[in-house]
């Protein structure tokens, strides 16, 4: 099956510094990536939608400029958190979507990113 | 726009028992709906999804679900758990007009199988 992995899995890092993630799709091409973050004993919501070669689409309530996405191949997308704060602290899935042009392509999730911040 | 609803936040059972998740949706179109489920620390995989056709969709491990338009539910079943299916499931839902195929979860319910 499709495989989507995500680097690092988990990650510490002081308050004000920024902290890239990477999801990957490794056997398939994905032109849309979708990034979530889950707080602990909760669902997964939606920060945004990503597609290869254009800007991303944020969901209402999520901040832009400090969450950036970057979709720059059909194998890789990165969250950056810039100026992490400990209310980011989170974790952060993203999953990839098959470009088969099916609305029923089913979506492929990583093993997540656990983020502290100190 | 949709919405999902998981009634029950954790379900206790003992191994070998039948099991029943509840979802319940709501949407203004078509939808199709997704059950996933989450070990501790990992992330999402696929049990089952209803697209279309039969309503009684069959999943990995055991488990399966039936789509109930009429009461807008997709409850997933699986009739002897085990221990290893100890984990958090999450109902999902997509409208067929959605646009990138953006998925809205439920709250997620908390199986607990006992020995």
């Amino acid at each position: 099956g499709a495989v989507v992995s995500q680097h690092p899995s988990w990650v510490i890092c002081k308050s004000g510094t920024s902290v890239k993630i990477e999801c990957r799709s490794l056997d398939f091409q994905a032109t849309t990536m979708f990034w979530y973050r889950q707080f602990p004993k909760q669902s997964l919501m939606l920060m945004a939608t990503s597609n290869e070669g254009s800007k991303a689409t944020y969901e209402q309530g999520v901040e832009k400029d400090k969450f950036l996405i970057n979709h720059a191949s059909l194998t890789l997308s990165t969250l950056t958190v810039t100026s992490a704060h400990p209310e980011d602290s989170s974790f952060y899935i993203c999953s990839a979507r098959a470009p088969s042009g099916r609305v029923t392509d089913t979506q492929y999730f990583g093993p997540g990113t656990r983020l502290t911040v100190l | 726009a949709q919405s999902v609803t998981q009634l029950d936040s954790q379900v206790p059972v003992f191994e070998e028992a039948p099991v029943e998740l509840r979802c319940n949706y709501s949407s203004s179109v078509s939808v199709y709906l997704f059950w996933y489920v989450q070990y501790p620390n990992q992330g999402l995989q696929l049990l089952l999804k209803y697209l279309s056709g039969s309503t009684l969709v069959k999943g990995i491990n055991g488990f399966e679900a039936e789509f109930n338009k009429s009461q807008t539910s997709f409850h997933l079943r699986k009739p002897s758990v085990h221990i290893s299916d100890t984990a958090e499931y999450f109902c999902a839902v997509r409208g067929s007009g959605t646009s990138y195929g953006k998925l809205t979860f439920g709250q997620g319910t908390i199986l607990t199988v006992h020995p």
